[in-house]
């Protein structure tokens, strides 16, 4: 079975400083990895995709996340956190001997302080 | 940017009731899915659906739920008899094929009540 796990429910940065969210998972075949954004009332908005290839896969605004097969995580950074970046980041698996279905993590909560 | 659309954006219904959540999916997609998120806990997968029919469901979808797509735009989730542990953010999603390389995009979600 698949699963994916983010360790922090909260991740607390100030504006201008780099960012990291954390995302591990576990597939029994291949990953196929992506973030999504939630802002309040609003729906899941897609960030960025891990399918194969570049282990640093560059996503929208700015974001990027790093493959790291022999850890099993898919962390999300961006250089230089805004405060209009704060909002509920969730971390999703696909695993390639499943269907199409997308596995979530509980989502990590970020807060950028200006 | 097409975007996927949901209503209503909030029920309210008693428990044993009926209701059906509606979707509008991006129009040129081809897979139509939905999950839900109960207050406090991840977001799980419902049911996937296909060409009329569903092509993969997890075990949450039981013979209390069922998807129909009735016309060429809307996809819908029918909930027979609601129990309160059905209350939910329900999301529905669409995506253009199913290979990994088609990511899914999520609607804005309907929160359902059951009191």
């Amino acid at each position: 079975a698949q699963s994916v796990a983010q360790p922090e429910d909260q991740v607390n940065v100030a504006e201008g400083n780099p960012l990291t969210v954390k995302c591990t998972y576990s597939v029994s075949g291949n990953p196929y990895l992506f973030w999504y954004v939630q802002y309040p009332n609003r729906g899941l908005q897609f960030l960025l995709k891990y399918i194969t290839g570049d282990n640093l896969v560059k996503g929208s605004y700015g974001f990027e996340a790093e493959f790291n097969k022999s850890q099993t995580s898919f962390h999300l950074k961006k250089p230089s956190a805004l405060v209009s970046d704060s909002a509920l980041y969730f971390c999703a698996v696909r695993d390639s001997n499943a269907g199409n279905m997308l596995t979530f993590g509980g989502g990590t909560r970020l807060m950028v302080k200006p | 940017e097409p975007e996927v659309t949901q209503t209503p954006s909030h029920q309210v219904t008693q428990m044993g009731q009926e209701v059906i959540l509606r979707c509008v999916p991006i129009s040129n997609h081809l897979y139509f899915y939905w999950y839900r998120q109960i207050l406090g806990q991840k977001v799980e997968f419902l049911v996937s659906f296909y060409n009329n029919e569903i092509s993969e469901k997890s075990e949450i979808f039981d013979d209390q739920f069922s998807v129909e797509r009735p016309d060429g735009s809307n996809f819908t989730l029918k909930i027979r008899s609601t129990k309160l542990e059905d209350s939910a953010m329900y999301f529905c999603a669409s995506s253009r094929g199913r290979g990994p390389e088609n990511e899914q995009y999520f609607g804005p979600g309907t929160r359902l009540t059951v009191t």
